[in-house]
Formats: structure tokens, C-alpha cells, sequence
């Protein structure tokens, strides 16, 4: 198993410009997550699903939206990149909530100049 | 409202020394506990759950954590450390709240092991 997987590793956009990462997840779990990570914040949810089709927000939304068209692929998408972007951006995927453990991607790093 | 605190956003051991990270948690409910761990230029990797059976949690690595209700404490030890064990440690809860089941992450505390 693969487990969870995000594409690219690495990117540098100019501000404004557009893009989407990609998650993928081969064990069948219903819950997905995708979460920034800077310094001294800790992780910040961004949008979560709870299943195929579904998509919800987190705590902090805005500027980018989400698709969940297949069970194991959650898309994160920026329409016009902003530096506040700038950060390192981790997908995860769960069974259920509450006591279930995320398991995360290798994290992908995003450079907005 | 939920949220995590993790006392030191650096901690710095010896090599062979004890290994303590605080995290202080406040829930109007009883909550799910985890410890994660985040090697350089990786994801995180859970350590250990509390999910309300032992209060004393054992993970892997030779990590371990008391839940302290009447503290709201998670605390993070290991009695020895080793040159492996730096890295950057996350403490989250996990708790039911009006839409369901939200987990927040702490700010994370960077572990420092000196030879």
C-alpha cells in the first residue's frame, strides 16, 4: 500500500497564477483532509469530506476550494495565488473521526512570490 | 471551545535523557487524545491514542502518555532519548461537538537531542 500520496512535492507560483494539488489515498477511507502547516501554528484545516461528493469547510477556507469526484482522490485548487499561500500543505485520510488516526501525505511545498 | 496547548515550541535533551512534552487540552467533552510525530520533510505518523480505556498509553518508539483529567494533561515522556527520536511532536484533540467530530492540532514542539 501506498498509502496517502500528493502531487507535486515542490511548487512555485507568481502571484495570481492558478493550480491544483492532488491526494490520493488506496485505503478506502471516507474521510479526507487537507491541511497548511506554518511555522510556530501547527496544522490548520482547510476543507475536509466526509465521502465521495461531499466536501465541507475548516478553519481556514478561503482562497481555495476542493473537489472529491472519486472516493480515494481529494483535489485542493487555488484560483489566484496569493504569498499568504506560502506554506507547506499535507493531505489526510481517515476511517471514521473522533478515535480513528489521520494518516497523512509527504506534505507539498508551495512558494507564492 | 476546544483547543490545544503545548507548553515549549523548543525542547532540548542529551542524548540518554528523559523526554517530557507538555500538552494541556480544554474540551467540554471528553476528548481523543493523540500524539503525532513529524520527521524533516515528512508527514506526521501517530505515536500513540488515548481513547478513554487506560489513562497510562503506551506508543511505539518507547513513547508513552498519561491522561490527567483533573490536570486536562497529555503528556508526552520517554526515559531515555535517542539521537532518532528529533523531530517535531504535535499533540491533537479530538473531540464531538454540534456538526460532529472536530480535531485540532497543536502548535508542535521541536525536539532537540545532543549528543
Amino acid at each position: 500500500n501506498a498509502g496517502v500520496t500528493q502531487t507535486p512535492k515542490f511548487r512555485v507560483l507568481k502571484t495570481g497564477q492558478s493550480m491544483t494539488l492532488l491526494c490520493a489515498q488506496d485505503m478506502n477511507h471516507e474521510y479526507m483532509y487537507w491541511y497548511r502547516q506554518d511555522p510556530g501554528m501547527g496544522l490548520r484545516l482547510i476543507h475536509y469530506s466526509v465521502g465521495e461528493g461531499t466536501t465541507a469547510k475548516g478553519e481556514v477556507p478561503d482562497g481555495y476550494n476542493v473537489s472529491r469526484l472519486k472516493k480515494q482522490n481529494f483535489l485542493l485548487g487555488l484560483e489566484s495565488a496569493a504569498p499568504s499561500q506560502t506554506s507547506v500543505y499535507f493531505c489526510a485520510s481517515s476511517q471514521d473521526q473522533g478515535a480513528h488516526e489521520q494518516y497523512f501525505g509527504p506534505g507539498t511545498r508551495l512558494t507564492v512570490t | 471551545a476546544q483547543s490545544v496547548t503545548q507548553l515549549g515550541s523548543h525542547v532540548s535533551v542529551s542524548e540518554g535523557a528523559l523526554v517530557l512534552l507538555r500538552c494541556n487540552y480544554s474540551s467540554s467533552v471528553p476528548p481523543y487524545l493523540f500524539w503525532y510525530v513529524q520527521y524533516p520533510n515528512q508527514g506526521l505518523q501517530l505515536l500513540l491514542k488515548y481513547t478513554s480505556a487506560a489513562t497510562l498509553v503506551k506508543g511505539i518508539n518507547g513513547f508513552e502518555a498519561e491522561f490527567k483529567k483533573s490536570e486536562t494533561s497529555f503528556h508526552l515522556t520517554k526515559p531515555s532519548a535517542h539521537m532518532s527520536d528529533a523531530a517535531e511532536y504535535f499533540c491533537a484533540v479530538s473531540d464531538l461537538g454540534t456538526g460532529g467530530f472536530k480535531t485540532i492540532f497543536g502548535a508542535g514542539t521541536r525536539l532537540f537531542v545532543k549528543a
